[in-house]
């Protein structure tokens, strides 16, 4: 069964660092695109990031450029996203999915909240 | 970059049809044909109902369809019904190499 968990959300103060990761089971982790979006509260969908199959190249939401960092380690089929210098408009839920301009396959959803 | 514009909501009896509109630019809705919807319950995982504009997952059903003119890309649903009461989302890839979604339409069935 195709198969997307998060891990690592959290509470975390403002100006704290959170790595958030995503493992993968059920398909060819290394061959697919994967993307990070993320849900605040009350609010739409945010495209956060997406990392090709080879982790050769990475791509960012214009306003997130900086604070977050998406890498991969395609030998343990796992898909991370570092976020640093977190602010209270980072508080959300973030999934990771399969794609990008298709996002087929959804974790559940990792929560992050960032409050003193 | 701006979300896309969606209506913030739509509404209509079941059995009925109702349709969702999706306009962006010429930079995204309208650069490719990668246009997709999900729909979104509260607390789950959104989930792909339509991608490049048209084409529909297994397991989605055909009363979920998908066009695009232009700018504007649409999402039909007929034959309306209770379960399809849920938030939908389009997202678009742009000329920037990123992904675009939608602000959300809350479809309620009356």
């Amino acid at each position: 069964e195709v198969q997307l968990l998060e891990s690592g959300g959290g509470l975390v103060q403002p100006g704290g660092s959170l790595r958030l990761s995503c493992a993968a089971t059920g398909f060819t982790f290394s061959s697919q695109t994967m993307s990070w979006v993320r849900q605040a509260p009350g609010k739409g969908l945010e495209w956060v990031s997406a990392i090709v199959g080879s982790g050769d190249s990475t791509y960012y939401a214009d306003s997130l450029k900086g604070r977050f960092t998406i890498s991969r380690d395609n030998s343990k089929n796992t898909l991370n996203l570092q976020i640093n210098s977190l602010r209270a408009e980072d508080t959300g839920v973030y999934y990771c999915a399969k794609d990008w301009g298709a996002m087929d396959v959804w974790g559940q959803g990792t929560t992050v909240t960032v409050s003193s | 970059q701006s979300a896309l514009t969606q209506p913030a909501s739509v509404s209509g009896s079941p059995g009925q049809s109702i349709t969702i509109s999706c306009t962006g630019t010429s930079n995204d809705v309208g650069a490719y044909k990668y246009v997709s919807w999900y729909q979104k319950y509260p607390g789950k995982a959104p989930k792909l109902m339509t991608f490049e504009v048209s084409n529909r997952p297994s397991g989605v059903p055909d009363r979920f369809s998908g066009s695009k003119s232009g700018n504007t890309a649409s999402l039909t649903i007929s034959g309306l019904q209770t379960e399809d009461e849920a938030d939908y989302y389009c997202s678009a890839y742009t000329t920037k190499t990123t992904v675009i979604f939608g602000g959300g339409t809350k479809v309620t069935v009356l």
